[in-house]
């Protein structure tokens, strides 16, 4: 069974360029998470979908931060004009249930914004 | 509000000795404690789950027992090996009356010398 794939692994930016991240669940599951994780911290959810219905964005900054998942499988995240503060792993996780099933961790994306 | 305590942020150990990395957690709601494991340009993989106060939970020579009184899930093993050494993450899930939310804590980093 194929992991969670991701894509770009890495990323170089200057501050006020915008970056798109990929991610591809496991199939069969409906519910797909974006964390960030910044060096030598514990990952912080930004977003999550069922299918894709967002359930919880709370923790997304919204004036810089979106994500999509249309068709309840492959989702995005997008940063619009990156801060040097978005510098972290973006890291995303697919489950067949919620917050309290296992989660299944993508290789993540290394973001530097210069 | 919910979080989630891990104090040692390094832990270095020699081969075959036990070690215990601590995690306490603060919530009004029923929790889920998770372990993750994240070795060095790994993604996080899920080492532990539990919900069930007092009770013993083991995979791959680890074990953790949720302490509802004392709201500890801290994390075992009775001889590190080499391969043990990683970043771990305890996290915290449950079902507050506006949803579910996680909270990760700041991670353990275990260094396991020869």
């Amino acid at each position: 069974e194929a992991g969670v794939t991701q894509s770009p692994r890495y990323a170089v930016l200057q501050e006020g360029q915008a970056v798109s991240f990929w991610c591809d669940p496991i199939s069969g599951h409906d519910t797909l998470y974006w964390y960030q994780q910044p060096r030598d911290q514990g990952p912080q959810l930004l977003v999550y979908f069922r299918d894709e219905a967002v359930i919880d964005n709370s923790q997304l900054p919204s004036d810089r931060f979106s994500a999509v998942r249309p068709k309840g499988t492959n989702s995005t995240l997008k940063i619009q004009s990156a801060k040097q503060g978005d510098t972290a792993t973006y890291l995303c996780a697919s489950s067949t249930g919620d917050l309290q099933d296992t989660q299944y961790f993508g290789p993540g994306t290394r973001l530097l914004v210069l | 509000g919910d979080s989630v305590t891990q104090t040692e942020g390094l832990v270095t150990l020699t081969k075959g000795l036990p070690v215990m990395l601590n995690c306490t957690y603060q919530t009004t709601y029923s929790p889920f404690l998770f372990w993750y494991v994240q070795h060095l340009n790994e993604a996080p993989k899920l080492l532990l789950k539990s919900s069930t106060d007092n009770k013993r939970t083991e995979h791959q020579g680890f074990y953790a027992t949720l302490h509802k009184s004392s709201s500890s899930f801290h994390l075992q093993k009775s001889s590190v090996q080499l391969s043990d050494s990683a970043l771990y993450f305890c996290a915290l899930s449950g079902l507050a009356n506006s949803g579910t939310y996680q909270r990760f804590g700041t991670g353990t980093k275990l260094q396991v010398v020869p």
